[in-house]
């Protein structure tokens, strides 16, 4: 069974770190995209970036550049979403999502169960 | 603003049969092969479900009062015999050639009369 688990919610401040994570279990790891996607409160999906664990290729959207690192920990099928000085805008559910597909990312199958994180002072 | 385009909300009574709009460009969905759109389905509080993919298919499980289709640089997704169940909110995704990634619409929230 194919499964994505993220890490737990996160209270932060302002300017503090943060890294979340997204164990893959139940098919090949190394051979899928998965990507990160931000839920704001009471909005829409806003898909942040992908990477490929196989060679970690990553992309980002243009809104996130900059704003967040997309890492992969292949020796334990984890993928990781990272922020380095947080903003209350932060605030949000963030899923990682499993892409099919071939030459591009394709339709998203399993989600995560999603992360809450809160950033206040 | 979303890359691709869908009505804020859409609703419609019990048994009736409403569609979603998804409009993009040329760089989206109307790219051509390969640059499918897909659809969820997401209740408050829980994560998307993929409801249609590439385009026009069903995963196991998804009712066939839900279809999809595309033409050229716009997509639909139709759901007939509406059902309370069916309250929650759409959204259409595809791949951008001119931004190398994924987008998202805006989606659509269904209310059920």
């Amino acid at each position: 069974e194919v499964q994505l688990v993220q890490s737990g919610a996160e209270v932060k401040k302002p300017g503090e770190s943060l890294k979340i994570s997204c164990k893959g279990s139940g098919y090949s790891f190394n051979s899928y995209w998965i990507a990160w996607v931000r839920q704001m409160p009471g909005k829409g999906l806003e898909w942040m970036g992908i990477i490929y664990p196989g060679d970690s290729d990553t992309t980002y959207s243009p809104s996130f550049q900059g704003q967040v690192t997309i890492s992969v920990d292949k020796s334990i099928n984890t993928a990781y979403l990272q922020w380095s000085s947080l903003k209350g805008s932060d605030t949000a559910i963030y899923y990682c999502a499993k892409h099919e597909g071939i030459a591009v990312p394709g339709e998203v199958a399993y989600w995560g169960q999603g992360t809450l994180v809160t950033v206040s002072s | 603003q979303s890359v691709l385009t869908q009505p804020p909300s859409v609703s419609g009574a019990p048994g009736q049969r409403v569609t979603i709009s998804c409009t993009g460009s040329s760089s989206n969905i109307g790219a051509g092969y390969g640059y499918d759109v897909h659809w969820y389905q997401q209740v408050p509080g829980t994560a998307p479900k993929l409801l249609i993919y590439g385009n026009n298919n069903r995963p196991s499980g998804v009712p066939d009062r839900f279809s999809g289709s595309k033409s050229g640089t716009s997509a639909s997704l139709a759901i007939t015999g509406l059902q309370a169940e069916d309250e929650a909110d759409y959204y259409c995704q595809s791949y951008d050639s001119s931004l190398s990634g994924v987008v998202f619409g805006g989606g659509t929230k269904l209310t059920v009369l």
